[in-house]
C-alpha cells in the first residue's frame, strides 16, 4: 500500500497521560500536514512541514501539542498531559509541492479517546 | 474561518445527478475552488479543482460561475458509495486546507 499510513488507528488513554501518533506520508511527498477533527466538524489544521522544516505551528492548540519530522520522512504528533477535550480524530496528509495544484492525500486517521 | 458556504445536507436518488452548491463570494483572483469528500471513518479524498473554467474528471464535474462567486459540484450518476460529506474549499497553492462543515450528501436507493 503506497498511501498515507497512520499508527495507531485507535488510542484510548487516561487524562494526564502523554500520547504520540505517527504518520508515514507517501514516499517522496515533501509536504506533511496534521489536522484534527471533532465530531460533526470539518478537519482543523494544526501544523505542517516541508521536508524536516516546520513551516507553521501557531495553530497547534496549546503548548501541550508538538510535532516533528526529523528526517523529512515520517512525522510524529505528541500530546502531553492529555485532557478530555483532546478526544478527536487526528488526520495526517501529504502532498508534493512540485505539483501546481493542492491535492493532499489523507491517511485514515488516529482516533484518540481520553477518559 | 472557511471562506465558503454550503448547505448542511442534501438527498439524492441513486442513479440521478447530485448537484452540490457552494458560495465563495470573497474568492481572490489567484484562488482555486477545490472539492474534497469524506466517507464515514475515512480521511478526506480529493475530487476536483478549478480556477475559472468548468472542469471534468472521472469522478465529477465542476461548474464555476463567470463571476467566480459560486460553484456547483456535479456527480452525474450518484451511487450509494457516494454518500459522504462534501467540502468546498477555496485556496491558493500548496497551503493548509481550511475546511468548513461541508454538505452531508445521502444517496438513497
Amino acid at each position: 500500500d503506497t498511501g498515507v499510513s497512520q499508527n495507531p488507528r485507535h488510542k484510548i488513554t487516561k487524562r494526564g497521560q502523554n500520547v504520540t501518533f505517527r504518520c508515514d506520508p507517501i514516499s517522496e511527498h515533501n509536504r506533511l500536514y496534521w489536522y484534527r477533527q471533532t465530531l460533526g466538524q470539518g478537519p482543523e489544521f494544526l501544523t505542517y512541514f516541508q521536508n524536516e522544516a516546520q513551516l507553521e505551528k501557531s495553530r497547534l492548540l496549546s503548548d501541550r501539542f508538538s510535532a516533528e519530522r526529523p528526517k523529512g520522512s515520517f512525522s510524529t504528533l505528541e500530546i502531553q498531559r492529555t485532557e478530555q477535550g483532546d478526544s478527536a480524530m487526528y488526520l495526517c496528509a501529504s502532498s508534493l509541492t512540485q505539483v501546481e495544484y493542492n491535492e493532499q492525500f489523507f491517511g485514515p486517521g488516529t482516533r484518540l479517546t481520553v477518559l | 474561518d472557511a471562506k465558503t458556504t454550503q448547505p448542511t445536507s442534501m438527498d439524492c436518488a441513486e442513479g440521478r445527478a447530485a448537484n452540490l452548491p457552494c458560495n465563495h463570494s470573497t474568492i481572490s483572483g489567484n484562488e482555486y475552488v477545490y472539492w474534497y469528500r469524506q466517507i464515514h471513518s475515512q480521511g478526506p479524498q480529493y475530487i476536483i479543482h478549478g480556477l475559472k473554467n468548468n472542469e471534468t474528471n472521472e469522478m465529477a464535474s465542476l461548474i464555476i460561475t463567470e463571476d467566480r462567486k459560486s460553484s456547483t459540484l456535479i456527480l452525474p450518476h450518484a451511487t450509494l458509495r457516494d454518500t459522504a460529506v462534501y467540502y468546498c474549499i477555496v485556496t491558493s497553492g500548496n497551503t493548509p486546507l481550511v475546511f468548513g462543515k461541508g454538505t452531508r450528501l445521502s444517496v438513497i436507493a
